[in-house]
């Protein structure tokens, strides 16, 4: 069974301070990783990718990257109370098949206070 | 660019009844998958279709089924209804196989309660 999984918090930060949230999975052939981003009544969006180990950065959110240890990470810096929300690792499995498999983390929600 | 439409929004059915969900992608993309998300498991996969072909399949019952048309609009069907089909139904669109690839586009949802 190929899992993810995430603390489901919730992760309470101070404004501006650093929020850090954390991923792991189990596959080791698991090929490609994703954030996404749910507010309270709204539908999941796709707010970070990456393929290789190391950082990915766009804007205040990094995206971590470490295969070998299994574990994919999303850093929000200068954290705003907009960022409240739950966060949800993805993670792609292609396996031995043309068509990969997805699998999502519960999700841990964020708060963020002023 | 108009986004994911799911219709109907809220729906209200009893143990036993059907339902049926649409969902129309964003202009241009061919794959369409569906997810069930509550408050206990997240969100699950249920199927993909690609081009009007079904390309992957999550653990549900037969209960659940769908299918994609030609223009790529896509509908979900569940039989028999039972109270632990309440949940939020979820469509995501994506210009390739987006279950495959990672890269889904969500719609808002149909929130079904089965009484």
């Amino acid at each position: 069974q190929k899992e993810v999984e995430q603390n489901s918090g919730p992760l309470s930060v101070p404004e501006g301070a650093i929020a850090s949230l954390n991923c792991t999975y189990s596959d080791r052939g698991s090929q490609s990783f994703f954030w996404y981003r749910q507010y309270s009544g709204k539908s999941p969006e796709l707010i970070m990718s990456i393929y290789s180990n190391g950082d990915k950065e766009d804007g205040r959110f990094t995206a971590q990257l470490n295969k070998a240890s299994q574990y994919v990470s999303l850093l929000i810096r200068d954290s705003q109370p907009s960022d409240s929300a739950t966060y949800i690792c993805a993670v792609n499995f292609a396996g031995g098949t043309s068509y990969g498999k997805l699998t999502f983390g519960q999700g841990t929600i964020l708060t963020v206070h002023p | 660019k108009a986004g994911v439409t799911q219709t109907p929004r809220y729906l209200i059915k009893t143990r036993g009844q059907q339902v049926t969900l649409s969902c129309s992608p964003i202009s241009g993309h061919r794959s369409v998958s569906w997810y069930q998300q509550t408050p206990g498991q997240g969100l699950q996969f249920l199927f993909e279709y690609f081009s009007e072909t079904q390309r992957n399949k999550g653990n549900f019952p037969g209960r659940f089924s769908g299918r994609q048309f030609s223009n790529s609009r896509s509908e979900m069907n569940v039989s028999t209804l039972e109270l632990g089909d309440s949940a939020l139904y979820l469509c995501a669109s994506s210009l390739l196989a987006g279950h495959s690839t990672g890269e889904l586009f969500f719609g808002e949802g149909s929130r079904l309660t089965v009484l």
